[in-house]
C-alpha cells in the first residue's frame, strides 16, 4: 500500500520567510510525528500527534515551529520567519497508534538562504 | 538526560564478513529499541524493534539484534555483509514507553568494500 507521504521533497528560501511541509499518513494511522534530521543536530523528535489528543509538542525548538493536524489526517508543520539554523530535512512519520513500529515519509530538504 | 550512542560514526567491511554496528543507551528501565537503516535520499525503514520477551530479536534483511540488560546495549549484527547494506544505521529507543517519542543515536555510516 501506499506510504508515508511529504510535499514539497525540496525548498529553498529566503532567510525571514515562512515555509510550509506538508506530511500525509499512512491511511488508517492514527499517530503521526514530525522529526528534523540535521547535521548538527542528528534526528530529532519535534511533535507527536495521536488522534483527538492534544498534541505533544516537546521538542519544537522555539515558538516559530508549529504543526497542525487536520481532519485526523493531514499534518502542516509551519516555521516562521525562518533561520539558515532551520535548514535540515524534516521527516514526518505515522504509525497506528496502539502499535509501536513508526513509517517514515521521504522527508522534505529545506534550505534557508 | 536520556541519550542513545552509537560510538562508531563510520565503519568498512568487505562483502561477505560479518558486522557490528553498537548501540548503548542511559536509562534504568527497559525501554523500546529500534534499529532503522536510512540509504542515500531514502526515508528510514525498521530493520528491527525489540519491547519485550526474547533478546535476540530477527529483522529484515537478514539482521538480528541482541539485548543485553546489564549492559544497556542493544548491538545490531549480521553475518554476513552484502555490498546492498552500505547505508547509514540508526538506533532509537523510546524511553517514555508508549511509543511516541524516539531518540536516535548520530547513526553509523557503514562502507562495503568489494
Amino acid at each position: 500500500g501506499a506510504g508515508v507521504s511529504q510535499s514539497p521533497s525540496n525548498k529553498v528560501t529566503e532567510k525571514g520567510k515562512d515555509v510550509e511541509l506538508r506530511c500525509d499518513p499512512i491511511s488508517g494511522h492514527t499517530a503521526l510525528y514530525w522529526y528534523r534530521q540535521s547535521l548538527g543536530q542528528g534526528l530529532e523528535f519535534l511533535i507527536y500527534f495521536q488522534g483527538n489528543s492534544a498534541p505533544d509538542k516537546s521538542g519544537l525548538p522555539s515558538d516559530r515551529f508549529s504543526a497542525e493536524r487536520t481532519g485526523g489526517s493531514v499534518s502542516t508543520l509551519t516555521i516562521q520567519r525562518t533561520q539558515q539554523e532551520d535548514s535540515a530535512v524534516y521527516l514526518c512519520a505515522s504509525s497506528r497508534g496502539t502499535e509501536y513500529e513508526q513509517y517514515f515519509g521521504p522527508g522534505t530538504r529545506l534550505t534557508v538562504t | 538526560a536520556q541519550s542513545v550512542t552509537q560510538p562508531d560514526i563510520h565503519i568498512t567491511v568487505s562483502e561477505g564478513a560479518s558486522l557490528e554496528l553498537r548501540c548503548n543507551y542511559s536509562y534504568g528501565a527497559t525501554p523500546y529499541l529500534f534499529w532503522y537503516v536510512q540509504s542515500p535520499g531514502q526515508g528510514l525503514q525498521l530493520l528491527l524493534k525489540y519491547f519485550s520477551g526474547d533478546t535476540l530479536v530477527q529483522g529484515i534483511k537478514g539482521f538480528e539484534a541482541e539485548f543485553k540488560r546489564s549492559q544497556s546495549s542493544f548491538n545490531l549484527r549480521k553475518p554476513s555483509v552484502h555490498w546492498s547494506d552500505a547505508a547509514e544505521y540508526f538506533c532509537a529507543v523510546d524511553f517514555t514507553g508508549g511509543g511516541n517519542k524516539l531518540t536516535f543515536g548520530t547513526g553509523t555510516q557503514l562502507k562495503v568494500e568489494l
